[in-house]
């Protein structure tokens, strides 16, 4: 089974340009995230997808960032435009459906899967 | 608000000897934590996560992390490091009912041969 893939893997553009970062998700996995790490600092999420809506997009540091979703599958972030400060790489996470435990009712988080991050360098 | 603190950024360890990174947990309800692994140019990977089954947890390639609630600690060992477990390491923590992960600022873990 394939995992979760980003693209491109580096971009390095100048200030004021536009970059588009796409993942791809784990086939079947409604749930899909986004993540930044800036240099030096932890990872930090960004924003949540259940299928094509967006569940959670706390995370989103500005209006230059745009996410979509459209039919539910890949998923892009575009920084329109782009700023020193966005430097950093962007994981990309999927995972399935809340699980629910047969013995006791409760559930149980899901595994976040992660690509292997998209490196973007903003000069 | 929840968060997570790592001691040390860089942690360097012998082949063979114990492997200990430590990771402190801010939360008012008990939480789902998580140790992930980086590997050099790869993404992160899920070592073990708690969930309150058990407080003492195994995960792959021979890690476990007990969880000790009066401590607020979920500290990560491993009894005999390898050179293949250069790597950084990141602690984690998800809210109650909630999906999205809070991460430590990892730890970047150094084996000396």
């Amino acid at each position: 089974e394939a995992g979760v893939t980003q693209f491109p893997s580096h971009s390095v553009i100048e200030k004021g340009q536009t970059v588009t970062l796409r993942c791809d998700p784990i086939s079947g996995h409604d749930n899909l995230y986004w993540y930044r790490r800036v240099m030096g600092k932890e990872i930090k999420f960004l924003l949540h997808f259940v299928k094509e809506s967006k569940q959670d997009e706390s995370g989103m540091p500005n209006n230059r960032f745009l996410a979509e979703r459209t039919g539910g599958t890949y998923s892009t972030l575009k920084v329109q435009p782009a700023e020193l400060e966005d430097s950093g790489v962007y994981f990309c996470a999927s995972s399935q459906e809340l699980v629910t435990g047969s013995t006791d009712g409760s559930s149980r988080p899901y595994e976040q899967y992660f690509g292997p991050g998209t490196r973007l360098t903003v000069t | 608000a929840q968060s997570v603190t790592q001691l040390g950024s860089h942690v360097s360890v012998s082949e063979g000897a114990l492997v200990l990174l430590r990771c402190n947990y801010s939360s008012s309800v008990p939480p789902y934590l998580f140790w992930y692994v980086q590997y050099p140019n790869q993404g992160l990977q899920l070592l073990l996560k708690y969930t309150s089954a058990a407080t003492l947890v195994k995960g792959i390639n021979g890690f476990e992390a007990e969880f000790k609630k009066s401590e607020t600690s979920f500290h990560l060992t491993k009894p005999s490091a390898h050179m293949s477990d250069a790597a950084e390491y990141f602690c984690a923590v998800s809210p109650n009912r909630d999906d999205k992960i809070i991460f430590g600022k990892g730890t970047r873990l150094h084996i000396l041969p």
